[in-house]
Formats: structure tokens, sequence, C-alpha cells
């Protein structure tokens, strides 16, 4: 059964990087059907996409964020990485990744578990 | 704010019909399929909803999707305690190269 995982460090200092892991199990990230993605949620507060890409390194971003986003893939570890520069408090959230459909009735149908990240120094 | 406009709040009694409504534009919802996440306390969004009426295998038939022009809606009927929790509509918006877009979330409470 496909199960994605976050890692990465839970707090990082202000104006730093702040860099994230998807690691995908139980099927390849090689697939043309899906695009991998990332999504936030600060604390109390709604749900944000921040960006997305495919195995062959296509890529999507939330256009708000755009100008600090970089996510990546690795398919021989089968994972996927999400970097964002220059933080602030405003980016501390609970991150997660997960699977996206990449045509006809997209949707993001399978979540990691989300993992907490504190801006402060 | 949101790209996508829900009611913050939404309330029934066990047994009820509710409804939660999503507003969008042309360049989301008017062109794109909605879907529906259910988020329980402290746990990570789970599909409800999605192409705007289709539920994911396991999904009670208790919740149905609907979508006309530039909005959608969420209706949950025979409503259960467990049920509690927040709501997101989401779709993927064509304009700026294309991305995703959510609804600023509706916290259904059962009374």
């Amino acid at each position: 059964q496909l199960q994605l995982q976050e890692s990465g460090p839970g707090l990082v200092k202000p104006s730093d990087t702040l860099s994230l892991t998807c690691t995908v199990s139980g099927d390849s990230i090689s697939s043309t059907n899906y695009f991998w993605g990332w999504i936030r949620q600060p604390p109390g507060k709604g749900l944000e996409w921040i960006g997305s890409l495919n195995f062959r390194g296509s890529t999507y971003y939330n256009p708000s964020l755009k100008s600090r986003v970089t996510v990546s893939v690795d398919t021989s570890q089968n994972q996927f990485s999400l970097k964002l520069t220059s933080v602030t408090a405003a980016d501390t959230a609970a991150y997660y990744c997960a699977r996206e459909w990449a045509s006809g009735l997209v949707r993001m149908d399978l979540w990691g578990q989300g993992t907490m990240v504190t801006v402060s120094s | 704010q949101s790209v996508l406009t829900q009611p913050p709040s939404a309330s029934g009694t066990p047994g009820q019909r509710v409804t939660i409504s999503c507003s969008g534009s042309n360049s989301n919802i008017g062109t794109n399929s909605v879907s529906w996440y259910q988020q329980l306390p402290g746990t990570a969004p789970k599909l409800l909803i999605y192409g705007s009426d289709q539920r994911p295998s396991g999904v009670p038939d208790r919740f149905s999707g609907s979508k006309s022009a530039t909005s959608a809606s969420l209706a949950i009927s025979g409503l259960q305690s467990e049920d509690e929790a927040d709501y997101y509509c989401a779709a993927w918006d064509d304009s700026l190269n294309g991305h995703w877009v959510f609804g600023g979330g509706t916290k259904l409470t059962v009374l």
C-alpha cells in the first residue's frame, strides 16, 4: 500500500532555508499518472498548496510562493523534496506531502501524516 | 484570503443533512472539477470527494458532492458525531501557469 512520509528539521531559524523530504513507499514515484506535491497548514489555519512536480521534473508552483520555493525529485531514492528560502515566522506550519493525479479527475488522493516546522531563533 | 470561498462554520444534529458551499471563478471551479477533503482533529486531510461528485472507495455514501457553474457543494446526510471535522474544497486553477487553490475551510460541529 502506498505511503508517504515527510522528514526534516522541526526548527528553522529566520532567514534560513527550510528543507523537507517526502519518501514514497509501496509504489514507484516514476509514474506518468501522478504529480507529487507539498501543502502546508499554519497552526489554526487552512490549507495552502505550495507546489508539485512529476518524476521528469516538470513543476507547478503557488504564484504567491514561487520566488522562494523549489521542489525536486530523486527517482533513485523514490523521494521528492521541498526547499523554501528566506523563511519567517509566517512559514511556521505543518507541512504535508501528497500524491496528485496528473490528468482526468485530478485530486490529491494520498497524504503523508505531516511534519510540523517552526521558524524561530 | 482564500481563492475559493467557504462558510467558516456549519452545524447540525445527529441524523440531519447539512451542506457546505464552495464558491470560485471561471478559472477554477468553472473549468475544472472540485475535490473535497475531511480533516479530523490532529490528523492529515483525507480525500472525501473528487471529480465534483465521485466518492473514493471506502467513503460512505452519506457524503455527496455537486457542482454548478462556478460553485460546488458538499452534502452530508444522516449526520454522525464522527463527522465533526474541518472540510476543505479544492480545484485546479488554470491561471498563472496553473496551480491548486483551496477554500478556507468549514468547521462542522455536530450538536
